[in-house]
C-alpha cells in the first residue's frame, strides 16, 4: 500500500527566512506527487505537482519542490516566507492516474514568527 | 467558472438525525470522491465514483453512503450520524482520460459537528 510521511507536525519560521517542508512517500514506482496548502478556514489549494521530467518543479506563491527518486522524497521549499504563508501544508501522492484517489500525509502546520 | 461546490458549508446536528451533504461540479468530470479531514490524520478517502451509477469504498467508508445518479452530483449521506463523524469533509472531482493524469479539483469543504 502506498503511504506519505510528513515528519514535521509543526514548523516555526521567522518571516523572511527560508523554508523546507519534508515529504517522503512509499510506493513501488514513481507516483504522481502534489503539495496542497490549506489556509485557516479555507479549502485545499494546489501549490504544485510533479508528473515526470524535470525534478525541480515550480509552483504558485513562490514555492518549489524537488523530487528525489533515490530518497523517495518530494520536499517543498520557499526562499523567503511571508506571514501569509502560515497555513497547513499537505503532501499527497497518486499512483492510479487519478482514479484511485489521493493518499495524503498528515500535514505540517507552518507558523510564521514576526 | 469551473468549480466544485458543497452544501452546506457548516452543519451542526445531533446523533442519529439523517443528513446529506451535497457536492456538485460543473466540469463534466467522470470521477468524484469524498474525503474527510481530521487533525493529525490528514485527509482520508471515504467513497469515490468513476461515473454515473459506479461507486466504490475508499479507506474509511463505515457510516457513510453515496449515490451517483447524475454525472454532476455526488451526495454524501449519513444515515445515522455519530459524534466520531464530526469532521471537515471535502468533495473532489477529476476527468478520466487515457494517456495522462488528471488532477483532482477540491470543493471548499463542509464542517460537520455531530452532538
Amino acid at each position: 500500500a502506498q503511504s506519505v510521511t510528513q515528519p514535521d507536525i509543526h514548523i516555526t519560521v521567522s518571516e523572511g527566512a527560508s523554508l523546507e517542508l519534508r515529504c517522503n512517500y512509499s510506493y513501488g514506482a514513481t507516483p504522481y506527487l502534489f503539495w496542497y496548502v490549506q489556509s485557516p478556514g479555507q479549502g485545499l489549494q494546489l501549490l504544485l505537482k510533479y508528473f515526470s521530467g524535470d525534478t525541480l518543479v515550480q509552483g504558485i506563491k513562490g514555492f518549489e519542490a524537488e523530487f528525489k527518486r533515490s530518497q523517495s522524497s518530494f520536499n517543498l521549499r520557499k526562499p523567503s516566507v511571508h506571514w501569509s504563508d502560515a497555513a497547513e501544508y499537505f503532501c499527497a501522492i497518486d499512483s492510479g492516474g487519478g482514479a484511485d484517489g489521493l493518499t495524503f500525509g498528515k500535514g505540517t502546520h507552518l507558523i510564521i514568527q514576526p | 467558472e469551473a468549480q466544485v461546490t458543497q452544501n452546506p458549508r457548516y452543519l451542526i446536528t445531533v446523533t442519529g438525525k439523517k443528513l446529506t451533504v451535497t457536492c456538485s461540479q460543473n466540469m463534466n468530470h467522470e470521477y468524484m470522491s469524498w474525503y474527510r479531514q481530521d487533525p493529525g490524520l490528514g485527509l482520508r478517502q471515504i467513497y469515490y465514483s468513476m461515473n454515473v451509477e459506479v461507486t466504490d469504498k475508499g479507506d474509511v467508508p463505515e457510516g457513510y453512503k453515496v449515490s451517483r445518479k447524475e454525472k454532476r452530483n455526488f451526495p454524501l449521506i449519513l444515515e445515522s450520524p455519530s459524534p466520531n463523524q464530526t469532521s471537515l469533509y471535502f468533495c473532489a472531482s477529476s476527468s478520466i482520460t487515457s494517456g495522462g493524469y488528471n488532477e483532482q479539483f477540491f470543493g471548499p469543504g463542509t464542517r460537520l459537528t455531530v452532538l
